[in-house]
């Protein structure tokens, strides 16, 4: 069985200042690592995935994370954000090629002036 | 690439009518798809996996005779909550896999609220 914890129910952060989403998982087997974006009343938006080779991703919208096999970490980072990336941000992890997931409890991102 | 749709976004039902939840992938081929259901400032909990022309797999404590999935081709699934009550208001969401793809791709979500 495969869990993950987001330590971070709500971040607040000033625009333009740099933000970083924690994300930890256990499982006994290899995992797929992916951040997904949910803005309110919408469906969810992929940020990035690892799934194999470099262990630093970068993501759309200039989010990047950086998977740590050792701390069964997979932290979201952004330098610098925008008012527009106020969202709820979950981390998932996937054992199998077809996809089921385990989700995070998300993490609320609020951006103020 | 790789869109996922929902119909309808959003939908007012009285209690103790059907109402049924369409999700279509709509530049490619699911084999794949998963229904979730998420309340408010909560994930996402995962409710049943659908293969085309298999029947659904429900997780544990979810009521599959409440909860019909239908995956009758390779672009559509279909969820119908029978009988709703109040309890089942809540955001429906459906994401869709190809074999081997690794990710799921996620539909807008739907609205259900039963009065």
């Amino acid at each position: 069985a495969q869990s993950v914890t987001q330590l971070d129910s709500q971040v607040p952060v000033f625009e333009e200042a740099p933000v970083e989403l924690r994300c930890n998982y256990s499982s006994s087997v290899s995992v797929y690592l992916f951040w997904y974006v949910q803005y309110p009343n919408q469906g969810l938006q992929l940020l990035l995935k690892y799934l194999s080779g470099s262990t630093l991703v970068k993501g759309i919208n200039g989010f990047e994370a950086e998977f740590n096999k050792s701390q069964t970490s997979f932290h979201l980072r952004k330098p610098s954000v925008h008012i527009s990336d106020t969202a709820e941000y979950f981390c998932a992890v996937s054992s199998d090629s077809w996809g089921k997931f385990q989700f995070g409890a998300g993490t609320q991102v609020v951006v103020t002036p | 690439g790789a869109v996922v749709s929902q119909h309808p976004s959003w939908v007012i039902c009285k209690s103790g009518t059907s109402v049924k939840i369409e999700c279509r992938s709509l530049d490619f081929q699911a084999t794949t798809m998963f229904w979730y259901r998420q309340f408010p400032k909560q994930s996402l909990m995962l409710m049943a996996t659908s293969n085309e022309g298999s029947k659904a797999t429900y997780e544990q404590g979810v009521e599959k005779d409440k909860f019909l999935i239908n995956h009758a081709s390779l672009t559509l699934s279909t969820l119908t909550v029978t009988s709703a009550h109040p309890e089942d208001s809540s955001f429906y969401i459906c994401s869709a896999s190809q074999v081997a793809s690794y990710e799921q791709y996620f539909g807008p979500g739907t609205r259900l609220t039963v009065t």
